[in-house]
């Protein structure tokens, strides 16, 4: 079964530190996303990566960057942290490379809070 | 655009009572469509795919190509299907529907 972690459940910040969350696969995916998922607004895509050192944004990656020096690992980077980045943080791996008709697995997810 | 709609925010129900949770898209290729579960204090799962065309915990889900749909449906809920519950759409997720069921 996959197994997709994410290093922190729960997290909290100052305002304007540089957050980093990470998540971690151990099935070889291709492809890795991280999402943030709000009341009422579902899941909204940040970036995804589909090789090493590659990525892409997503619907909403202002405020991100990301990661990818190992297939197995994908960071999410909050280059200066703000209040309106107080969210759930959902890691999600999927196997084949650019392919997004997939299905995903996704991690426990990280629930940041900013102050 | 792909882009995926769940009109429900909230469905209730009683325990025994259909189900149908409420999922439309909007695709120019071939789409291809999943529903995912999060029940509480769980990781969001994979619950079934259309091309599947299975039953998983009794839900089945029908891509209606003239319609744009792809509606959850089971026919007798049960309290332990309180979940939220995702429709999906290449990746492109929709903003969910809680489904509790009482008692």
């Amino acid at each position: 079964d996959v197994k997709v972690t994410q290093s922190s459940r729960y997290l909290v910040k100052r305002t304007g530190e540089k957050v980093f969350l990470e998540c971690v696969q151990d099935m070889d995916h291709e492809n890795m996303f991280w999402y943030r998922q709000d009341p009422g607004l579902g899941l909204r895509l940040i970036y995804f990566s589909y090789d090493v050192k590659m990525k892409e944004k997503g619907d909403i990656p202002e405020g991100y960057s990301v990661s990818r020096e190992k297939k197995e690992r994908f960071s999410l980077i909050l280059e200066s942290a703000s209040t309106n980045q107080t969210s759930m943080y959902l890691c999600a791996s999927s196997l084949l490379r650019g392919y997004r008709n997939q299905p995903q697995h996704f991690g426990d997810g990280t629930r940041l809070s900013i102050l | 655009a792909q882009r995926v709609t769940q009109p429900e925010k909230l469905l209730s129900v009683f325990k025994g009572a259909p189900v149908e949770l409420k999922c439309n898209y909007s695709y120019s290729g071939s789409p291809e469509l999943f529903w995912y579960v999060q029940y509480s204090r769980q990781r969001l799962q994979l619950l079934l795919r259309h091309i599947s065309r299975e039953s998983i915990k009794g839900f089945t889900a029908d891509l209606n190509k003239g319609e744009t749909s792809f509606h959850l449906k089971k026919p007798f809920a049960q309290e332990e299907d309180s979940a939220m519950y995702y429709c999906a759409l290449s990746g492109a997720f929709g903003t969910g529907t809680r489904l509790q069921v009482f008692p």
